[in-house]
């Protein structure tokens, strides 16, 4: 079975550190990897999208990476705000020569504290 | 609206009712998937459509369980005869074209999801 691992589970840090939330899968092949921030009560949204090809891709404060040989991605959360508090949560999406079926981790869930 | 529109989105139900839970995607948009999240986990697919047409319901957890998109916009999931183990958030999503692998950038919006309670 195609799976999605990440750790940690948990992760509490104070306002303005950094972060790094690490996600192992064993899809393969693969599409693309992206990685999702999802608030209490709302739908994920899309922070990263990383084709098989690609090794990091920024948005803001948010750095992810992609080694598709060992198959590990990493978000990095710089600065981190209070905002940042949320579940972030890795998706892969299988080679499957139609439409795209996302696969997801059961993501981190990271609170930012004063 | 500018975005997926789930309602309700907070239901409660007994044992053994049925339920319809309501998805409207953006406008336009060809592919909407709905996807069932338990308590601290991931998303999992149910379901994909494209316009009207019900491509994969290979997610779907039991004959309980049934989805429709007669038009090609609004979708609905249907749950007969409600059980506790159906208690969980359900999301949907829609993307403008249909989604391949050549199309890796594809984004899917996500709606707020609705929180089933089944008691």
């Amino acid at each position: 079975k195609n799976q999605v691992e990440q750790s940690p589970q948990s992760l509490i840090i104070l306002e303005g550190k950094n972060c790094t939330l690490q996600c192992n899968y064993t899809v393969s092949p693969f599409s693309n990897l992206r990685w999702y921030k999802q608030d209490t009560g709302r739908g994920p949204v899309s922070l990263t999208i990383m084709t098989f090809s690609e090794n990091t891709k920024s948005n803001g404060r948010y750095t992810a990476t992609l080694d598709a040989d060992t198959k590990q991605s990493s978000l990095h959360i710089t600065a981190s705000q209070l905002s940042d508090s949320a579940s972030y949560i890795c998706v892969v999406i299988p080679y499957s020569g139609g439409y795209n079926k996302l696969i997801f981790g059961a993501g981190t869930r990271l609170a930012v504290h004063p | 609206g500018a975005g997926v529109s789930q309602s309700p989105r907070y239901k409660v139900a007994k044992r053994g009712q049925d339920v319809a839970l309501r998805c409207d995607p953006i406008s336009g948009h060809v592919s909407l998937f709905w996807y069932q999240q338990a308590l601290g986990q991931g998303p999992e697919f149910l379901t994909y459509f494209q316009n009207e047409a019900q491509l994969d319901k290979s997610g779907l957890p039991s004959d309980r369980f049934f989805a429709e998109r007669p038009e090609g916009s609004v979708s609905t999931l249907k749950i007969q005869r409600t059980q506790q183990e159906d208690s969980a958030v359900y999301l949907c999503a829609s993307s403008l074209v249909d989604t391949d692998v050549n199309e890796p950038y594809n984004e899917q919006f996500f709606g707020p999801g609705t929180r089933l309670t089944v008691l």
